[in-house]
């Protein structure tokens, strides 16, 4: 079947640091990919998207490819702020499914001053 | 941001009485979802709707119905609650695209 898997948290970092959240997929088809960030008190906000292989989403600095050869859609960014720290889901909607998200279980970052 | 808003924002009940929370939207967007978030679970869906009076269950339907008279008004029914019903639930809508937008949240005590 269809699901997502992101790599558990907590995740913790410094300010300035490198970011990368990892996220796989199982899907038949050609699902678009999304991630999905949740402040503290605050439902989920799209952050970023991307409907096709080797398609590049980005928004306030974050990036993640669709890569279809290893069915990845790894979340990054250059340098994070205290002001990141929130819970990220990766999601994926199945072609001509009524636009269903399926959902990764969610990961934590941490980023301190 | 999406015309999205849930009622109530917080509620406390007990085993055995119905509840009914409710999903508004003021985009007349098609598609309508209602999420459950607990801890290591993610978002699971409860059940989704296509269009007025058409739903469809979703992964963790049982003990939920859930009705859509009004293209703006999303309602979802815990007949009567248990507690493994505890949970922050969550309404999303979607329209031409496949985004969605998430209400703020409603989280649900069943004691």
């Amino acid at each position: 079947g269809n699901s997502v898997t992101q790599m558990e948290g907590p995740v913790t970092l410094s300010e300035e640091a490198f970011l990368t959240i990892n996220c796989t997929y199982t899907a038949t088809g050609y699902p678009s990919l999304f991630w999905y960030v949740q402040y503290p008190g605050e439902g989920l906000q799209l952050l970023l998207k991307a409907t096709k292989a080797d398609d590049k989403g980005s928004n306030k600095g974050f990036e993640a490819t669709y890569r279809k050869e290893t069915t990845s859609f790894h979340l990054e960014k250059g340098s994070v702020q205290v002001s990141d720290s929130a819970v990220y889901f990766c999601a994926l909607a199945r072609e001509g499914a009524t636009n269903k998200l399926i959902f990764g279980t969610g990961t934590l970052l941490a980023v301190q001053p | 941001d999406a015309g999205i808003t849930q009622s109530p924002r917080h509620k406390v009940t007990e085993t055995g009485t119905p509840v009914t929370l409710r999903c508004h939207q003021t985009e007349n967007h098609r598609y309508m979802y209602w999420y459950r978030q607990d801890p290591g679970h993610g978002l699971r869906l409860i059940h989704y709707s296509y269009g007025v009076k058409d739903t469809d269950k979703g992964e963790v339907s049982d003990g939920y119905s859930v009705s859509r008279s009004k293209t703006e008004d999303f309602l979802l029914t815990l007949e009567s609650a248990t507690s493994s019903q505890t949970s922050v639930y969550f309404c999303a809508i979607s329209g031409s695209t496949n985004e969605q937008f998430f209400g703020p949240g409603t989280r649900l005590t069943v004691l």
